[in-house]
């Protein structure tokens, strides 16, 4: 069975902190997918990346970057330089390559960026 | 990715009432799914709405509370029946632009109120 787990449930720093999203996995399956959304106070889900388990490569966006070790069955997000903008509920997601695309979500993380 | 809309975006129902929900999207899908977001909470998948037979229910949810239709490749509708306050929560449709790579586009939301 797969399951997500984020372990922070809340954050709250000040504007033009660095702040890191955790976010550990369980899985039995060997191909993978994982996601990383944002639901802002509006409610809608932003898509922010996808990461096959094939792909350990980092990657960076702008202010955002992703850290995925397959080692520690980790996928972890990490904000520069944070902004109020950024004050949202991020979730963490998991699709097994044999469930369907149905997604497994983490209990989601709220960050705060304070002005 | 895909555009996704909802309708109607928020709703105050009383108790023992229905609401159907519409989900349209903007180019033809094969994979539409249905999820519910109870207040403070992470996302978990009512069903996957399948075009041309009945929709497939996640563990904990039943074809009598939460009807769905699915009617052509861009619409889908969910139906929560004989409301309870339990019911209040976001309820948010997805989409699976293309089932290989995994990722999910939602909807902006439907925030239900039972009173």
């Amino acid at each position: 069975a797969q399951k997500v787990t984020q372990a922070q449930t809340e954050i709250s720093v000040v504007e033009k902190e660095d702040v890191t999203l955790d976010c550990v996995y369980e899985t039995r399956d060997t191909t993978y997918y994982l996601f990383w959304y944002k639901q802002p106070p509006s409610g809608e889900l932003v898509f922010l990346i996808r990461r096959n388990s094939f792909d350990e490569q980092n990657e960076i966006s702008g202010r955002y970057s992703w850290n995925f070790q397959k080692s520690t069955s980790s996928f972890n997000f990490t904000i520069t330089a944070s902004q109020v903008v950024d004050s949202a509920v991020y979730f963490c997601a998991l699709s097994e390559n044999n469930a369907g695309n149905m997604l497994t979500f983490g209990g989601g993380t709220r960050l705060m960026v304070k002005p | 990715s895909a555009v996704i809309s909802q309708k109607p975006s928020r709703d105050i129902c009383q108790r023992g009432t229905s609401l159907t929900i519409q989900c349209q999207v903007d180019s033809q899908v094969t994979m539409m799914f249905w999820y519910r977001q109870q207040p403070g909470q992470s996302l978990t998948l009512i069903a996957t709405a399948n075009q041309g037979s009945e929709a497939t229910y996640e563990s904990g949810f039943v074809i009598d509370k939460f009807p769905i239709s699915r009617p052509n490749l861009t619409f889908s509708t969910l139906t929560v029946s004989n409301m309870s306050p339990e019911d209040s929560s976001i309820y948010l449709c997805s989409v699976a632009v293309d089932s290989s790579r995994g990722e999910q586009f939602f909807g902006p939301g439907t925030r239900l109120t039972v009173l």
